[in-house]
């Protein structure tokens, strides 16, 4: 299996403009996770699914952040507008039924500017 | 909720030498205590875990201990080696759901 794949890497966008992360999960897994990771606030649970129902969304910081899981092999974060301080890296991870043993993907580094 | 604290938020220890990093958690359902370790500009990587129904695991140079009376776990290292450098994470979750929270980590230099 090819691991849990994010895209894109790296976005460096202006300030306002909308922001769209997306996660492919390892094959057989049933839940994902949404996680940001900065310096001051470590890793932040955002959103988490499990067969592709959002569970807890309480992560989430404000209205202009949204997450989708429309099927079993996709899911995608959304900031519109995005702000300075949204910059950070969004890590997906997902777990197989069962277990909690998350596989990270490699992150997207956000970058607002 | 849950909420996980670690410390310490940086460790520096000789090559050689034994590193302790210790983690309380908030809420008593928690039965499952991962730890991950995270190199620089990486993702985190699942390198042992411990159930509430184990007081202690061990893998080669690693293991953890658990308290559940006192509600807390800690990561031993002995042996630190370079390649151990990294920020380690502690976790809390109650394995009836899938909310994985994670301590604040701690960054762990290993001088040669």
């Amino acid at each position: 299996d090819a691991g849990v794949i994010q895209s894109p890497r790296h976005e460096v966008t202006e300030m306002g403009q909308e922001v769209t992360l997306r996660c492919k999960p390892i094959s057989g897994h049933n839940s994902l996770f949404w996680y940001r990771q900065t310096m001051m606030r470590g890793l932040e649970l955002l959103i988490y699914f499990n067969n592709n129902v959002p569970i807890d969304d309480s992560g989430m910081p404000e209205d202009r952040f949204s997450a989708k899981m429309p099927n079993a092999s996709f899911s995608t974060l959304k900031i519109q507008p995005s702000e300075p301080r949204d910059s950070a890296v969004y890590f997906c991870a997902s777990s197989p039924p069962g277990a909690n043993v998350l596989t990270f993907g490699a992150g997207s580094r956000l970058t607002v500017l | 909720g849950e909420n996980v604290e670690q410390h310490p938020s940086t460790l520096s220890v000789q090559e050689g030498d034994s590193a302790v990093i210790k983690c309380t958690y908030s809420d008593s359902a928690s039965n499952y205590f991962p730890w991950y370790k995270q190199e620089l500009g990486k993702r985190p990587q699942l390198i042992i875990d411990i159930r509430s129904n184990v007081g202690e695991k061990k893998d080669q140079r690693i293991a953890v201990t658990l308290n559940k009376t006192a509600k807390h776990f800690s990561l031993h290292i002995t042996e630190t080696q370079p390649e151990d450098s990294a920020v380690y994470f502690c976790a809390a979750t109650e394995t009836s759901y899938d909310k994985v929270i994670f301590g604040p980590g701690t960054s762990l230099s290993v001088i040669p």
